[in-house]
């Protein structure tokens, strides 16, 4: 059975940094890429990150590149999220997520809350 | 950026009714069209993929089709725990964008 478990999230205050992971089990990690995908209290879903297979291709949303920094590491079967600089609009619950084939999003964690809050 | 929108924002359904959910690009998408349902307090989870294939397991009353830049969701008849928030994505370029979302409830 696949599965994703998020973990790292908590408050932090703006300015702050924060480091997230997902372990992965049940599939051959490295042989997906993964996603990070975040939403805030009562909104809808915004994709933040997207990283390949062998970590050769990187892509991030506007609203954190430069900020969010995407890795994974395949010999753990985890991927990370580091997120610096945070703001209060980073405020939500973030998913890790694994591409299928066509790359679109087949698995989900339960999520991790991040709350950003002086 | 690929810009997704959903139609209606809400969409009251009684049990048994059949349901027609409505999502379109700003530009052209190909069949590269994924649609999500998610519950309160739950994680999304994965009903059709390029635009008209259901992912494993999801029930037969689920089916999408379209291209380009308009697609449908249609729940033939619609069942207690189809009752959720629906949101179409889109793969087919860089920046993986969701639609709003379109919240099924009980008429």
């Amino acid at each position: 059975e696949v599965q994703l478990e998020e973990s790292g999230g908590g408050l932090v205050q703006p300015g702050g940094s924060l480091r997230l992971s997902c372990a992965a089990s049940g599939f051959t990690f490295s042989s997906y890429s993964m996603n990070w995908v975040r939403q805030a209290p009562g909104r809808g879903l915004e994709w933040v990150s997207y990283i390949s297979s062998t970590s050769n291709t990187i892509y991030y949303a506007d609203s954190v590149k430069g900020r969010f920094t995407i890795s994974r590491d395949n010999a753990k079967n985890s991927l990370y999220l580091q997120m610096n600089s945070l703001r209060d609009e980073d405020t939500a619950v973030y998913y890790c997520a694994r591409g299928s084939g066509n790359s679109e999003f087949d698995h989900w964690g339960q999520g991790s809350l991040v709350t950003v809050s002086s | 950026e690929i810009v997704m929108t959903q139609s209606p924002a809400t969409l009251s359904v009684s049990p048994g009714e059949r349901a027609t959910l409505s999502c379109r690009a700003s530009q052209s998408v190909s069949g590269n069209l994924a649609w999500y349902q998610q519950k309160p307090g739950q994680a999304p989870r994965l009903l059709i993929y390029g635009a008209s294939t259901r992912a494993p397991g999801i029930p037969a009353r689920f089916s999408g089709s379209g291209s380009g830049t308009e697609f449908t969701l249609t729940i033939s008849s619609q069942q207690s725990e189809d009752f959720a928030v629906y949101y179409c994505q889109q793969y087919s370029n860089w920046g993986f964008t969701f639609g709003p979302g379109t919240k099924v409830d009980m008429k």
